[in-house]
């Protein structure tokens, strides 16, 4: 089964230091990835995609992923984490390039240390 | 960008009665609709499909004569939480991918609804 594995369910960093997600994902074929963002009480937001262009893809608000195949990885980073960048985290997959239904990881819950 | 609304944002029921979630897409059709559920502390499922004009198409374990989903317009998916119980009460969030009616451009993200807390008593 085509799955997507969240490595880290609990990210703690200060404030104004590096951020890394990790995210693996399974699958005989390059998908279609996507880092979503979810605030307390609010919907998902998306941060960034990747559809088979560039490899190293930028977001908003300053994060970014790099899609390496060979390691089957999707890694979400952010040079200096902000107090609003406390969320919850979930990357996802999908078959035809996001116009289909997403496969989510369980989450990560970035929290920032002041 | 595209807005997706849902309606209602929460809603509380009792035992056994159903609940109707609206879900619209603002400016933009949508033939396709998804609708996932969110445990507490956990991710996001895909339960279904919304296709407008044809049968949604539900996920493995998915109850489809339990959540019942009508995708009425280009803009409107509706899914009805039958003979509610307290399990069934969860985040329930629909998405749609934007596009030309009736056709869907690879790459195109989907946008999110800000989502609808069920409670069952």
């Amino acid at each position: 089964a085509q799955s997507v594995t969240q490595l880290d369910s609990h990210v703690s960093v200060s404030e104004g230091t590096p951020v890394l997600l990790r995210c693996n994902y399974s699958s005989s074929y390059s998908p279609s990835l996507f880092w979503y963002v979810q605030h307390p009480n609010k919907g998902l937001q998306l941060l960034l995609k990747y559809t088979s262009a560039a490899t190293l893809v930028k977001g908003i608000n300053g994060f970014e992923a790099e899609f390496k195949k060979s390691e089957t990885s999707f890694h979400l980073t952010k040079p200096s984490a902000h107090m609003s960048d406390a969320a919850e985290y979930f990357c996802a997959r999908s078959w035809g390039g996001g116009a289909d239904g997403l496969t989510f990881g369980k989450g990560t819950h970035l929290i920032i240390q002041p | 960008g595209a807005v997706v609304s849902q309606h209602p944002s929460r809603v509380i029921c009792k035992s056994g009665t159903s609940v109707k979630i609206e879900c619209r897409s603002l400016d933009f059709q949508a033939t396709t609709m998804f609708w996932y559920r969110q445990f507490p502390k956990k991710s996001l499922m895909l339960m279904a499909t919304s296709n407008e004009g044809s049968k949604a198409t539900y996920e493995q374990g998915v109850e489809k004569d339990k959540f019942l989903i009508n995708h009425a317009s280009l803009t409107l998916s509706t899914l009805t939480v039958t003979s509610a119980h307290p399990e069934d009460s969860s985040f329930y969030i629909c998405s749609a991918p934007p596009g030309l009616a009736g056709g869907l451009m690879p790459g195109n993200e989907q946008f999110f609804g800000p989502g609808t807390r069920l409670t069952v008593l």
